[in-house]
């Protein structure tokens, strides 16, 4: 799987937009972008993911860039449960074909104050 | 439905000593995988299951680690001669490609594994 770059850490005041940045310069066409948390003593947790378009859901939207060599994740309102570390993915192929294995890199570590 | 099981959440064990983690996927969940995480870094991939086959192990499962999935439900990840380094956050996940997006990995909340 293609390598990501994400910041270490982030803060964010609480009911304020986060946008967590991730860089993959070497993502394929195939490539999908997928986005987990992991909140703290927890597994991590599925939050969206995306191939070319920008995708939203109850928990987050995903702004892919036009060339696909960087996308942001958005919290829209971050509340303090949104603290946690965030992983930027990709994996090759469609979810149905390739199954789940996933490739963590480090994250984002999200710190939300009140 | 619960989701994904993992007993126990906390295994302390001397050096030397074999142990044994169980997972319990979300009913009828064809994949199931195990990962591993120590402090500070991301989950790394250990090997997973499609029904009761092993499609997968990663070079990190070393042959004193081995998983089963023997009816195609739980999985057990045994380790046998434990070494300090074996100390981590053990990972089960599972997923279903069968129904819907097949997109999401479920996990389940770990076993931590302390090799004193």
């Amino acid at each position: 799987d293609a390598k990501t770059t994400q910041p270490n850490s982030m803060e964010s005041n609480e009911e304020e937009p986060v946008h967590l940045p991730c860089n993959h310069s070497t993502i394929s066409g195939t490539d999908y972008i997928h986005w987990y948390r992991q909140l703290p003593s927890q597994g991590p947790e599925y939050v969206i993911h995306g191939l070319t378009s920008n995708v939203n859901n109850r928990m987050a939207s995903l702004a892919i860039a036009e060339d696909r060599k960087s996308s942001t994740l958005i919290l829209h309102r971050a509340t303090l449960r949104d603290a946690a570390v965030y992983y930027c993915i990709l994996r090759d192929g469609p979810p149905k074909a390739a199954g789940n294995k996933l490739t963590f890199g480090g994250g984002t570590r999200v710190l939300v104050k009140p | 439905d619960t989701g994904v099981s993992q007993n126990p959440r906390h295994k302390i064990t001397k050096r030397g000593q074999n142990v044994t983690f169980r997972c319990d996927p979300i009913s009828e969940h064809n994949r199931l995988y195990w990962y591993r995480q120590t402090l500070g870094q991301g989950p790394e991939f250990l090997t997973y299951f499609q029904n009761e086959a092993q499609l997968e192990k990663s070079r990190l499962l070393s042959d004193r680690f081995s998983a089963e999935r023997p009816k195609g439900s739980f999985s057990t990840l045994e380790i046998q001669r434990t070494e300090q380094g074996d100390s981590a956050m053990y990972l089960c996940a599972s997923s279903d490609l069968t129904r819907g997006s097949g997109t999401e990995a479920f996990f389940g909340q770990g076993t931590r594994l302390t090799v004193v």
